[in-house]
C-alpha cells in the first residue's frame, strides 16, 4: 500500500505571507502511459467537508484562487499559497489514487 | 446543482450495525465511481470504499474488508454503505464523494456514526 506523509503538521503564517506544504508518497505516482502525477490537494474548513483544490499534482480546480497552486512529480510535491488570506485557514490534505486511494495526514493551517 | 446528502447516522453498540444512505441529485449518477471516506473526530480523513459505475467493482480499506459493504442503485440515485461488527474505532463522520479522474470532486456534508456501549 502506497503510504502518504505531510510536513509540517501545522503551520502558522502571517497574512500575505507565502505557506508552503510538503507531501511525500511511499512510490512514484506518475503514470508513464499519460505523463500525470496520481496526485490531489483537498482544503477541509472547520465544520465542512473537504474541498478538492489541486490534482494531477499541479492543476487547479476550476473556481480556485490562483493563489493556490501545486508542484512535484514522482514521490515529492508541494502545495503553496503565494499569499495567505484569513479564508486560507483549514486543514490541507493529500491523496494520492495510482493506486487505490490514500490521504496524507493532514496540515493545518493557521494565521501568525 | 450536484448534490450528495447523507443519511443514516445513529449511536450503535460494538458488535451492531449499521446502513448508511447517499443520494444524488444533479448528475447522472450512473456515469461516476462513488465513495466514502470517514473522519474521527478531531482527526484527519480515511478513504473507505470505492464503487464503479454499475457496482462491480469495489475497493475497501484493509480495515473495512469483510465487515463494511458498498453497494448502489444508480435507479435511485443512491450509494450505500452496510456497516457490521462495528467497532470503537469506526466512530466518526462518514462523508460520500464523487469520484473523478482528477479526484473527489464533491462531497455531501456527512453523517455522524458513533459506536459506543
Amino acid at each position: 500500500d502506497i503510504v502518504m506523509t505531510q510536513s509540517p503538521d501545522s503551520l502558522a503564517v502571517s497574512l500575505g505571507e507565502r505557506a508552503t506544504i510538503n507531501c511525500k508518497s511511499s512510490q512514484s505516482l506518475l503514470y508513464n502511459s499519460n505523463n500525470k502525477n496520481y496526485l490531489a490537494w483537498y482544503q477541509q474548513k472547520p465544520g465542512q467537508p473537504p474541498k478538492l483544490l489541486i490534482y494531477w499534482a499541479s492543476t487547479r480546480e476550476s473556481g480556485v484562487p490562483d493563489r493556490f497552486s501545486g508542484s512535484g512529480s514522482g514521490t515529492d510535491f508541494s502545495l503553496t499559497i503565494a499569499s495567505l488570506q484569513a479564508e486560507d485557514v483549514a486543514v490541507y490534505y493529500c491523496q494520492q489514487h495510482y493506486t487505490t486511494w490514500t490521504f496524507g495526514p493532514g496540515t493545518k493551517v493557521e494565521v501568525k | 446543482d450536484v448534490q450528495l446528502v447523507e443519511s443514516g447516522r445513529g449511536l450503535v453498540r460494538p458488535g451492531g450495525s449499521l446502513r448508511l444512505s447517499c443520494t444524488a441529485s444533479g448528475f447522472i449518477l450512473s456515469n461516476y465511481w462513488m465513495s466514502w471516506v470517514r473522519q474521527a473526530p478531531g482527526k484527519g480523513l480515511e478513504w473507505v470504499a470505492n464503487i464503479d459505475q454499475d457496482g462491480d467493482k469495489k475497493y475497501y480499506v484493509d480495515s473495512v474488508k469483510d465487515r463494511f459493504t458498498i453497494s448502489r442503485d444508480n435507479a435511485r440515485n443512491s450509494l450505500y454503505l452496510q456497516m457490521n461488527s462495528l467497532r470503537s474505532e469506526d466512530t466518526a463522520v462518514y462523508y460520500c464523494a464523487r469520484v473523478a479522474v482528477s479526484g473527489f470532486d464533491y462531497w455531501g456534508q456527512g453523517t455522524l456514526v458513533t459506536v459506543s456501549s
